[in-house]
């Protein structure tokens, strides 16, 4: 079992610009949570997705959004990016209504 | 509102000495509290949960309703336990899949 498995491992991109954050859970899990990591800082929980819907939001901006696919994958998606949003994205699996347990190793955003 | 607080970002114990990682939570209802842990180019992943009760790598951790406290402790430190250590909690007013987590203690062990 490969775990949770997130790509790209390091993404470098220019203010203004858009970014897409891959996920893939742990198999048998239905539930997909993202999370930035400031430097620095603990993880902060931005959306997670279940039955390809958001089913809960952090405190993130609309330019935050995301996507799961049917074999529960997840795209992380973020629009006109800021230099604040460098930080490292964590993508966590789980069943419905539990804790997530399992983190993916995560992608290193920066902007410039 | 729902907050972890972990007073110490750095601390520093030298190997075989006992070490305490400070963790105090604010939460409405009644949370579950976890320790998670980072090694050196490692994932995140849970270290312990409170309701498990388990002892994991020689690390406890007992929650204190009374003080909203989660120390975790370890009696004889080793220098593989020099890792990012982070508690977290959820609970039923936040959804348990949403966790939230304090900023993070980093354990230094002096050989």
């Amino acid at each position: 079992d490969a775990g949770v498995t997130q790509s790209p491992t390091h993404l470098i991109k220019t203010r203004g610009q858009q970014v897409t954050l891959r996920c893939s859970p742990k198999s048998g899990h239905d539930t997909v949570s993202w999370y930035q990591q400031a430097l620095g800082q603990g993880p902060q929980f931005i959306f997670q997705y279940y039955e390809e819907e958001e089913r809960q939001r952090g405190n993130f901006p609309d330019r935050f959004s995301g996507h799961q696919f049917p074999n529960y994958s997840s795209e992380l998606n973020v629009n006109a990016l800021l230099l604040g949003d460098s930080a490292l994205y964590l993508c966590a699996s789980s069943l419905v209504g539990e804790s997530p347990l399992h983190f993916g190793n995560g992608t290193r955003l920066t902007v410039t | 509102a729902q907050r972890v607080t972990q007073p110490e970002k750095l601390l520093s114990v030298f190997k075989g000495a006992p070490v305490e990682l400070k963790c105090n939570y604010s939460y409405s209802g009644s949370p579950e509290l976890f320790w998670y842990v980072q090694y050196s180019r490692q994932r995140l992943q849970l270290l312990l949960r409170h309701i498990s009760r388990e002892s994991i790598k020689g690390f406890t951790a007992d929650l204190n309703k009374g003080e909203t406290s989660f120390h975790l402790k370890k009696p004889f430190a080793q220098e593989e336990d020099s890792a990012m250590y982070y508690c977290a909690l959820s609970g039923a007013e936040t959804s348990y899949d949403k966790v939230i987590f304090g900023p993070g203690t980093s354990l230094s062990v002096i050989p």
